[in-house]
């Protein structure tokens, strides 16, 4: 169990370009999450997956927002024409569901600054 | 929907002495209740949760925590911290899906 890793750590870009997060879960886990996390404030979720399905999106992700997990392992989240207020940490999470009993394990998060 | 309050932005403490860190929800139906930490450059990590039961849950670190019903609240406790509980600790909601609502955190100081 190497726990859930967000690649980069830090991503620095300017207003309008687009960037990519990347979140490895733990192996075997089905679901994967997606929050953001501003300053002073706790995570609000973005969107998940069960395997390879994308189940719920927040009302919170623009259209300039996309979510995939193309095979069920590893996911990307893209954001397209970066604004300032994209600004944050984006986390990952990932469980494996096993009746009621589900268990989150976060990542350490890609921290985004948009200048 | 779910929601969270985190009635304390900041608790400053010294060592060896309690703490309680205050958390109220609203829901419109059954929820699961839980109480994260986030030491500095970590990810989140679970300290308890409330699902169905016995209403004191006890978590990792000797925190724990009362899920009080009539009062929509669930209050994290520890009886004697060190040095080492500094952080930031949320409290969370979620219904049946998982799908956490989180609160805007408490940050904990514990000074010598």
């Amino acid at each position: 169990d190497t726990g859930v890793s967000q690649d980069p750590r830090h991503k620095i870009t300017k207003r309008g370009q687009n960037v990519t997060f990347r979140c490895d879960p733990i192996s075997e886990h089905n679901r994967l999450y997606w929050y953001r996390q501003t300053l002073g404030q706790g995570p609000e979720f973005l969107t998940y997956f069960q395997n390879e399905a994308q189940l719920e999106k927040s009302r919170l992700l623009s259209d300039r927002f996309s979510a995939e997990r193309p095979k069920g392992s590893f996911s990307t989240l893209e954001i397209q024409r970066t604004e300032q207020g994209d600004s944050a940490m984006y986390l990952c999470a990932s469980s494996l569901v096993q009746g009621a009993n589900e268990k989150l394990f976060f990542g350490s998060g890609t921290q985004l600054s948009v200048l | 929907a779910q929601s969270v309050t985190q009635l304390d932005s900041q608790v400053p403490v010294f060592e060896e002495a309690p703490v309680e860190l205050r958390c109220n929800y609203s829901s419109s139906v059954s929820v699961y209740l839980f109480w994260y930490v986030q030491y500095p450059n970590q990810g989140l990590q679970l300290l308890l949760k409330y699902l169905s039961g016995s209403t004191l849950v006890k978590g990792i670190n000797g925190f724990e925590a009362e899920f009080n019903k009539s009062q929509t609240s669930f209050h994290l406790r520890k009886p004697s911290v060190h040095i080492s509980d500094t952080a930031e600790y949320f409290c969370a909601v979620s219904g049946f899906d998982y799908k956490l609502s989180f609160g805007a955190g408490t940050t904990v100081t514990v000074r010598a």
